[in-house]
């Protein structure tokens, strides 16, 4: 089993560009979660997903959409990118106990 | 706001020595995770204590959690080089949402 995977892994963008961020997990866990870390600050949740084709806000959803079309992936997208969302993205799945992490993406936006 | 905050935010001891790590937290509780995270890595999880439980074990790992004070600690023992990271408590909301919120961490270093 791969886990939980994340693509891309580096990712430098312009301010105003949109991406969208990918997560995969091969666990068939129903939830999964996209946080985003930043130096003293820990790890903030954007969006989570509690099953096939439902999302919710976490603490810090602005200027972020996600999708759960499929039970296995759960997207993040920035539609108009900002300095201010420079950080490492990670995902993250469960089955309602400990969560499992991908390796993250680290994102740069000038 | 953070709903865990890690106590110290950094830590360094001697190798053999234990490591304790404490994290407080705002609201009632289902249950509260530990996870280390090694340098430009992702997180893995170490140990789940659910709101009953007063203290758990795995391996030179043992966490204690106290509902009353709304605090946990995690206790390493016999620590190596290898434990050198930042640990991070998570809490639920306790109100069965699956969304948790993690402190800020603690960062340790073992040195051999």
């Amino acid at each position: 089993n791969a886990g939980v995977t994340q693509t891309p892994k580096f990712r430098v963008l312009k301010t105003g560009q949109s991406m969208t961020l990918l997560c995969a997990q091969d666990m068939n866990h129903e939830y999964m979660y996209w946080y985003r870390q930043d130096p003293g600050m820990g790890l903030r949740l954007i969006h989570y997903s509690v099953g096939e084709g439902t999302t919710a806000k976490g603490e810090v959803p602005d200027g972020y959409n996600v999708s759960r079309l499929k039970k296995q992936n759960f997207l993040l997208g920035l539609e108009s990118a900002a300095p201010s969302q420079t950080s490492v993205y990670f995902c993250a799945s469960s089955y309602g106990g400990g969560k499992y992490f991908g390796p993250g993406t680290r994102l740069t936006v000038l | 706001s953070q709903q865990g905050e890690e106590d110290p935010q950094a830590l360094s001891i001697q190798e053999g020595e234990n490591a304790t790590m404490n994290c407080s937290y705002k609201t009632s509780i289902n249950n509260l995770q530990w996870y280390r995270q090694n340098s430009g890595r992702g997180l893995v999880h170490l140990i789940l204590i659910r709101s009953n439980e007063r203290e758990k074990h795995s391996g030179r790992l043992r966490v204690t959690l106290d509902t009353s004070k709304k605090s946990s600690s995690l206790l390493i023992t016999a620590s190596r080089a290898a434990d050198t990271a930042s640990y991070f408590c998570a809490t639920d909301d306790g109100a069965g949402t699956y969304k948790y919120i993690f402190g800020t961490g603690t960062r340790l270093k073992v040195l051999a």
